[in-house]
């Protein structure tokens, strides 16, 4: 069974601009997780989708946001770029119902100059 | 989210057994132990859960406290390749509104040393 993949692995972007990651989640895993990952704050909760549905968030700004499809394919947004954004993304699929065992993709290295 | 508390560092020799400790004092009786680990610059990779009673998989044993205050995981062998960030991560067993806010803390570096 393939992984959760995410894409693209690694983007650079400029202060201002806004910026799409993708992640498709291991066939037949409907709930999907983003997580930003930094040296100093570590590994924080984004949000959660299942179903299409966002059904879980972490404390970031509007800036952040995030979608998911029919297929549970999930995409996220992160709007007017700063600095403090450059961080690891990660991705991570799990099924309904399970005990919080989520499959992480290899992760979206952002850096923001 | 129960927190837990995990030490920063631990060193290993090869092919020992690495025992790594984890105290969830807070821990509800929904709430199960899982563990994570993260190999430099790669997503972080389940390994184990449990809720009470001790667990064995290919990768690693897990071991509760009878007051499931406090768990460790065991690699019973450790090899280089074991070299990575532990997290121990206490979960109701379904995410829901109210359980998919936590993040990872700082979890356990092991080095495991040839």
């Amino acid at each position: 069974k393939a992984g959760v993949t995410q894409t693209p692995r690694y983007l650079i972007k400029t202060r201002g601009q806004q910026v799409t990651l993708s992640c498709s989640p291991i066939s037949g895993h409907r709930s999907v997780s983003w997580y930003q990952q930094t040296p100093g704050q570590g590994l924080q909760f984004l949000f959660e989708y299942f179903s299409e549905t966002q059904r879980n968030k972490g404390n970031f700004p509007g800036r952040f946001s995030g979608r998911q499809f029919s297929n549970s394919r999930s995409e996220m947004n992160v709007s007017t770029l700063e600095l403090g954004d450059s961080a690891l993304y990660l991705c991570a699929s799990s099924l309904e119902g399970q005990y919080y065992e989520q499959y992480f993709g290899p992760g979206t290295r952002l850096t923001v100059t | 989210d129960a927190k837990t508390t995990q030490p920063p560092s631990m060193d290993c020799a090869e092919g020992r057994a690495a025992n790594l400790p984890c105290n969830h004092s807070t821990i509800s009786g929904n709430e199960y132990v899982y563990w994570y680990r993260q190999i430099h610059s790669q997503g972080p990779q389940y390994i184990i859960h449990g809720l009470k009673n001790n667990e064995t998989n290919e990768m690693a044993s897990l071991i509760i406290t009878e007051d499931r205050k406090s768990s460790t995981l065991i690699l019973p062998h450790a090899t280089l390749r074991d070299t990575a960030v532990y997290y121990c991560i206490v979960r109701p067993r379904n995410l829901n509104t109210n359980a998919g806010k936590s993040t990872f803390g700082d979890g356990t570096t092991l080095t495991v040393k040839p």
